[in-house]
């Protein structure tokens, strides 16, 4: 099946920083990235949808100046938490859809973020 | 009331167990369901898709119900390794925003 890459796996920071998630499709290319926040023993939250060339869609409750997000190309979008603090600990994944594929998403492995 | 909504378990069952997992959603217009499992730390990966005469594969079998607006999983012979999370995924406002529910932990002991 498509491979979706993301790194880093885990990151651990300082309260404050900002930290950038990389979400790549390998085999595929995707118009569009979905990216997700999953606490422990929650659901998988959509957080935002990202759309190569535009402006990412986000949900409704989540910061999109806090959450930049970018999808410069086919195969690559990134997540940068700004200023990150405690509470942003998260897993965090991202999804993409293989354009004139069967639909279905695939996930990359996720980035386990704790903000110190 | 949650959009998809699922008992979180855990199920505790033996090897060779048949079990059974049901998930209710709440949009009546959602087109597209299916059961992803997740692995403890892991990436949800896609099990099945769902489709309205209800499908098979292997020991899993899934059905919808529209009118009750409910989704369920079987599966059949449990095995140590269908150990994990399984979540129901239903599809929102759109087709590409997918809505997934809390998981049901499965733990299948020897």
């Amino acid at each position: 099946g498509a491979v979706v890459s993301q790194h880093p796996s885990w990151v651990i920071c300082k309260s404050g920083t900002s930290v950038k998630i990389e979400c790549r499709s390998l085999d595929f290319q995707a118009t569009t990235m979905f990216w997700y926040r999953q606490f422990p023993k929650q659901s998988l939250m959509l957080m935002a949808t990202s759309n190569e060339g535009s402006k990412a869609t986000y949900e409704q409750g989540v910061e999109k100046d806090k959450f930049l997000i970018n999808h410069a190309s086919l195969t690559l979008s990134t997540l940068t938490v700004t200023s990150a603090h405690p509470e942003d600990s998260s897993f965090y994944i991202c999804s993409a859809r293989e354009i004139g594929g069967t639909g279905e998403l695939f996930f990359g492995e996720g980035s386990r973020l704790t903000v110190l | 009331r949650k959009e998809v909504e699922q008992d979180p378990g855990p199920f505790n069952v033996p090897e060779g167990a048949t079990v059974a997992f049901n998930c209710t959603y709440s949009n009546s217009a959602s087109q597209s369901f299916f059961w992803y499992r997740q692995d403890c730390r892991k990436e949800p990966k896609l099990l099945m898709s769902v489709y309205s005469s209800g499908n098979e594969d292997g020991r899993f079998t899934a059905q919808l119900n529209r009118a009750s607006q409910y989704i369920s999983l079987l599966i059949r012979d449990s095995k140590l390794s269908d150990s994990a999370t399984y979540l129901c995924v239903v599809n929102g406002d759109n087709t590409d925003k997918l809505i997934f529910g809390t998981g049901t932990r499965l733990q299948v002991f020897p």
